[in-house]
């Protein structure tokens, strides 16, 4: 049962265009979300991340939005840069203090220069 | 600050055999969270440690142990190796059970 879904596997955008990689969730229990990005050979670095009582959360080129009641959050990218080319993972976790992420298959990003 | 590191990088084990792997935890943090990430798919949850005991577990068998040290690294020993048990296996330190975690690099296990 995948509780966390990212049905994108792959995405290529033009260098300087935004990004938008998109997740869904079935479980409304969770309240904390995530997204974590990857190169090869290394481990998932955090990108940025978002509280249940937010809709929106921005970090200089990235925004992570949460829609609630569909059950869907994604991450903005602007502008894409050729270094953002990697895997990126979106993960939920429950209540304040619930150690257990659950995160989705990843969706591949590549931003053509 | 030194981030969290994993040992070895790569591993190729014999189907029956038994594995350990390790994890130091980023400076600062007490709580280790270890994944199995097989091909394509996300990082499955295996179990995490806090302050030396197991602070809860994902759905592997028994075999999966773990153990935390009082420096808060951490090992992860696999006994009965089976072929479905290659995979990268990542762990994650955070501030708290709840803070955020930071992977290291992982450890890719091959059984044959």
């Amino acid at each position: 049962d995948q509780q966390v879904k990212q049905n994108s596997p792959s995405l290529s955008v033009q260098e300087g265009r935004i990004s938008i990689l998109n997740c869904d969730y079935t479980n409304s229990m969770f309240d904390y979300f995530l997204w974590y990005k990857k190169y090869p050979a290394e481990g998932p670095t955090f990108l940025i991340s978002i509280s249940s009582i937010k809709d929106k959360n921005e970090d200089g080129r990235f925004t992570v939005f949460l829609n609630k009641s569909a059950k869907h959050l994604s991450l903005h990218i602007v502008p894409s840069q050729p270094g953002d080319s990697a895997v990126y993972f979106c993960a939920a976790s429950g209540a304040s203090g619930t150690y257990k992420y659950i995160f989705g298959t990843g969706t591949r990003l590549k931003v053509l220069a | 600050e030194t981030g969290v590191t994993q040992s070895p990088t790569h591993l190729i084990k014999t189907r029956g055999q038994q594995v350990t792997l390790r994890c130091s935890s980023q400076s600062g943090h007490n709580t280790v969270s270890w994944y199995q990430q097989a091909l394509g798919q996300g990082p499955q949850f295996i179990f995490q440690y806090y302050r030396e005991e197991e602070n809860g577990r994902g759905n592997f068998p028994p075999r999966f142990s773990g153990l935390q040290f009082p420096n808060y690294s951490s090992e992860l020993n696999v006994n009965a190796l089976e072929l479905d048990d290659s995979a990268l296996y990542l762990c994650a330190s955070s501030l708290g059970t709840g803070g955020e975690q930071y992977f290291g690099p992982g450890t890719r296990l091959t059984v044959t």
